[in-house]
């Protein structure tokens, strides 16, 4: 079974710029969430979509947005780049049923992205 | 606020001893708690978890304690290999929040 897919893997834009990242889960997986990993802060979630639909938020500002398919592909957007968006964006996919309470999360190898 | 924290930054071991890598939670209303480990390059990957009704629990290799009186959460590896070496970091949700420790860096050598 092909793992969770993360596209691109890096990605260079200025300030300013907007960017759209892309995340295919796990055949059969329904729960998309999306994570920011920088030195300074460490792993922080973002958001998480199931069924089309966001289901739980982290605290970003409204900057951050995504979306789900219907095919449970995820797209995340981050618009009006600042130099401190420079980081690894991770998905993972899960199940679905219990996403952060009792189901096991499938992470990708992430998007390196650099705010220049 | 509340947070998730690692007692150490680093920790090296010699091949074959057991590791102890400890992560600090500070919500006492948190029900689930996972250990992650990443290498350089990859995406986290899946070790243990543990719900909060439970004291400990057991994988291969891999062993979750968890301390509810001093909010206190291990990840004991035996047998350590060279292939354990990578960043391990702690997670604990609660109310459909999920929040990470910093990490800490296993180093084993051979």
């Amino acid at each position: 079974k092909a793992g969770v897919t993360q596209t691109p893997r890096y990605l260079i834009k200025t300030r300013g710029q907007q960017v759209t990242l892309s995340c295919s889960p796990i055949s059969g997986h329904r729960s998309v969430s999306w994570y920011q990993q920088t030195p300074g802060q460490g792993l922080q979630f973002l958001f998480e979509y199931y069924s089309e639909t966001q289901r739980n938020k982290g605290n970003f500002p409204g900057r951050f947005s995504g979306r789900q398919f219907s095919n449970s592909r995820s797209e995340m957007n981050v618009s009006t780049l600042e130099l401190g968006d420079s980081a690894l964006y991770l998905c993972a996919s899960s199940p679905g049923g219990a996403w952060a309470t009792n189901e096991k999360l499938f992470f990708g190898s992430g998007t390196q992205l650099s705010v220049l | 606020g509340e947070s998730v924290g690692l007692h150490l930054p680093t920790l090296s071991v010699q091949e074959g001893d057991n590791s102890i890598i400890n992560c600090a939670y500070s919500n006492s209303a948190s029900d689930y708690f996972i250990w992650y480990k990443q290498e350089s390059g990859k995406g986290p990957q899946f070790i243990i978890d543990i719900r909060s009704n439970m004291d400990k629990r057991q994988g291969q290799r891999v062993t979750v304690l968890l301390n509810k009186t001093v909010k206190h959460l291990s990840l004991q590896i035996a047998a350590t290999q060279p292939g354990d070496s990578a960043v391990y970091f702690c997670a604990e949700t609660h109310n459909n929040d999920m929040r990470f420790g910093a990490g800490t860096r296993l180093t084993v050598k051979p």
